[in-house]
């Protein structure tokens, strides 16, 4: 298994322009989520999945989007790039566990996308 | 609005020392709580995983425990070597399917 899987590894993007940070799975992982990565601020989650087809918000979602199509892929969309989002994105997967069963299951990570916006 | 402290946020120890680290969180309603290990410029790398049942977890020199009532789990590394050095981050999942992360504890480890 190749796990969890980021492309690219760093990007260089100019204020207002788009791109999309990819992230796939080969776990067959129902949960999957963005996080982004800033210095003294720890990982703070942006948008989250756990389906296809369902999406939610996270602690900073302005300025992303995502769509979950299928299980393997969550990308995650930057559409008019600004400074502010200049951070190190990291994208994870794991099983789902109902609410209700009081469990839970390891989060895996990906290498990470460094991307700064000029 | 569930919150993750980890202190110190830096810590030096020397070769060969047992070392506890800390994580404190303000809502006890956790699922789980999971401790991770971060080398500089890479990924996350999943250490343990400890259920809201769970008192403790252990893999090889590494024990995590969870306190839910005080609102604290412990990381603790036996006999530390400099391999060990790194960030080591702790999450809670509180149910809602919105892991929070401490800020880190970066460690090194000194031959």
């Amino acid at each position: 298994n190749a796990g969890v899987t980021q492309t690219p590894k760093f990007q260089v993007l100019k204020t207002g322009q788009s791109m999309t940070l990819q992230c796939a799975q080969d776990m067959n992982h129902e949960y999957m989520s963005w996080y982004r990565q800033d210095p003294g601020m720890g990982l703070r989650l942006i948008h989250y999945s756990v389906g296809a087809g369902i999406t939610d918000q996270g602690e900073v979602p302005n300025g992303y989007n995502v769509s979950r199509s299928t299980t393997e892929d969550f990308p995650l969309r930057l559409l008019s790039a600004a400074p502010s989002q200049t951070s190190v994105y990291f994208c994870a997967s794991s099983y789902l566990t109902p609410p209700g069963q009081r469990a839970g299951n390891e989060q895996f990570f990906g290498p990470g996308t460094r991307l700064t916006v000029l | 609005k569930q919150e993750v402290t980890q202190i110190p946020a830096a810590l030096s120890v020397p070769e060969g020392e047992n070392l506890v680290l800390n994580c404190s969180f303000t809502d006890s309603a956790i699922y789980n709580l999971q401790w991770f290990r971060q080398d500089p410029g890479k990924g996350l790398t999943s250490l343990l995983l400890i259920q809201s049942s769970q008192r403790e977890q252990t893999s090889g020199r590494l024990n995590a425990s969870l306190d839910k009532s005080s609102g604290r789990s412990t990381l603790y590394i036996a006999a530390s070597q400099p391999g060990d050095s790194a960030t080591y981050l702790c999450a809670v999942d509180s149910g809602t399917y919105k892991y929070i992360f401490g800020t880190g504890t970066r460690l090194k480890v000194l031959a």
